[in-house]
Order: C-alpha cells, then sequence, then structure tokens
C-alpha cells in the first residue's frame, strides 16, 4: 500500500474549521483514502473514504485533488471532543488490511 | 449500527499466566475480524486478520503460539495471550468487517493488559 505522510500535529480553535492535511504521492489508481481518529484510550473511529471525488458525511469533509497525491480532512465546526489522533490511510478497498502511521494529533483549544 | 464490543476493558495478570480477550460485533455479522496492539505513544500495528470458521493469519514477527485466535462464530472472535510477560502488557484493539459494508473497519473500544 502507499505511504502517506502527515504532520505530527496541530492546533485548532473551537468552533473553527479543522483543515488536516495528507499526502500520498504514490497512491495508485485503486486505492482509496480512508481517515479514521483515535480519541485517547479508546479505538479508532471510522470517519470517511473516499477514491477520487470529495465525500461529505456528517462527520467530516474529504477533499482529494485532482491527481490524488493528496486529500485534506475537514472538519467543519471543531469542538473540544474532536481531540484526538487522525490518521490518514490508503488501502484498496477489498485489502481489509489498515496500515496505521504516526497520524496527526489534533489539539482543539476553547 | 455496527458496534463492536471488547471484553475485559482492562486485565491486570501475573507473569506466566493466560489472558483471554474477547471481541463481539453486536449488532452485525463480522465475516472478518482483526486484532491490532498498540503500545504507548505508538500507532497501532496489525497482528493478525481471522476470518469466521478458518485459521488466523498472522502478521510477519507475531507468533501464532502465543496469540491464540479464535473466530468460532459470526459475531466473536478471542484472543488468548498465553504464558504473558511484561513485555506483553499493550493496548490490544480488535476490529470488524461487516458482511454488507465490506469497505469499512469498526473498532472495538479496545483492552488494557498490564503483565506484573
Amino acid at each position: 500500500d502507499a505511504k502517506t505522510t502527515q504532520p505530527p500535529s496541530m492546533d485548532c480553535a473551537e468552533g473553527r474549521a479543522a483543515n488536516l492535511p495528507c499526502n500520498h504521492s504514490t497512491i495508485s489508481g485503486n486505492e482509496y483514502v480512508y481517515w479514521y481518529r483515535q480519541i485517547h484510550s479508546q479505538g479508532p473511529q471510522y470517519i470517511i473514504h473516499g477514491l477520487k471525488n470529495n465525500e461529505t458525511n456528517e462527520m467530516a469533509s474529504l477533499i482529494i485533488t485532482e491527481d490524488r497525491k493528496s486529500s485534506t480532512l475537514i472538519l467543519p465546526h471543531a469542538t473540544l471532543r474532536d481531540t484526538a489522533v487522525y490518521y490518514c490511510i490508503v488501502s484498496r478497498l477489498n485489502d481489509y488490511k489498515l496500515s496505521f502511521g504516526a497520524g496527526t494529533t489534533v489539539t482543539v483549544r476553547a | 449500527g455496527a458496534v463492536v464490543s471488547q471484553h475485559p476493558s482492562r486485565v491486570i495478570c501475573k507473569s506466566g499466566t493466560s489472558v483471554k480477550i474477547e471481541c463481539r460485533s453486536l449488532d452485525f455479522q463480522a465475516t472478518t475480524m482483526f486484532w491490532y496492539r498498540q503500545f504507548p505513544k505508538q500507532s497501532l500495528m496489525l497482528m493478525a486478520t481471522s476470518n469466521e470458521g478458518s485459521k488466523a493469519t498472522y502478521e510477519q514477527g507475531v507468533e501464532k503460539d502465543k496469540f491464540l485466535i479464535n473466530h468460532a462464530s459470526l459475531t466473536l472472535s478471542t484472543l488468548t495471550v498465553t504464558s504473558a510477560h511484561p513485555e506483553d502488557s499493550s493496548f490490544y484493539i480488535c476490529s470488524a468487517r461487516t458482511e454488507f459494508s465490506t469497505d469499512t473497519q469498526y473498532f472495538g473500544p479496545g483492552t488494557r493488559l498490564t503483565v506484573l
């Protein structure tokens, strides 16, 4: 699976949008971009995934560049409960295995 | 929907004993379950993949005789850490794929194992 690169940490203000970048320059045509998050001492939580089109659900939006070499997860109105480690993972749809990198530690401040 | 539970949430045991951790899919049938391990301040590492009714597939470097996985039904998988030692102390997390949505995994809350 292609590797991903994420900033190690970022802060954002409560109520503002949080934009989390992810680089995946070696992504192949059949690989999806997945985002999970892990709140301290809990299991990871699925957020969203996409192939090439932008996606939106009740939790977040996923913006994938046209060349698919990078993406951005957008939390539209960050709350204190969004403080977590966010993982960007690239994987084939039916590969099932998720390779977790170091992720981005997001701290939402009041 | 798609809730995964784990039991126990935390366990403390003496060195040399065996510990069993259960992973259940509460409202769906899980064709495949995964077991991960996470050491402090590190990311999740996949240990093994288990499919109902068949032997688990272990990742390189994971001792299959030490970490016994049983996936006897579509809603239950167990991980048994045999002859546990302090270096096995970790956060063990399971996940499951549903039979109707194969593109995401749903994770359990994790089990904190401490071996004295």
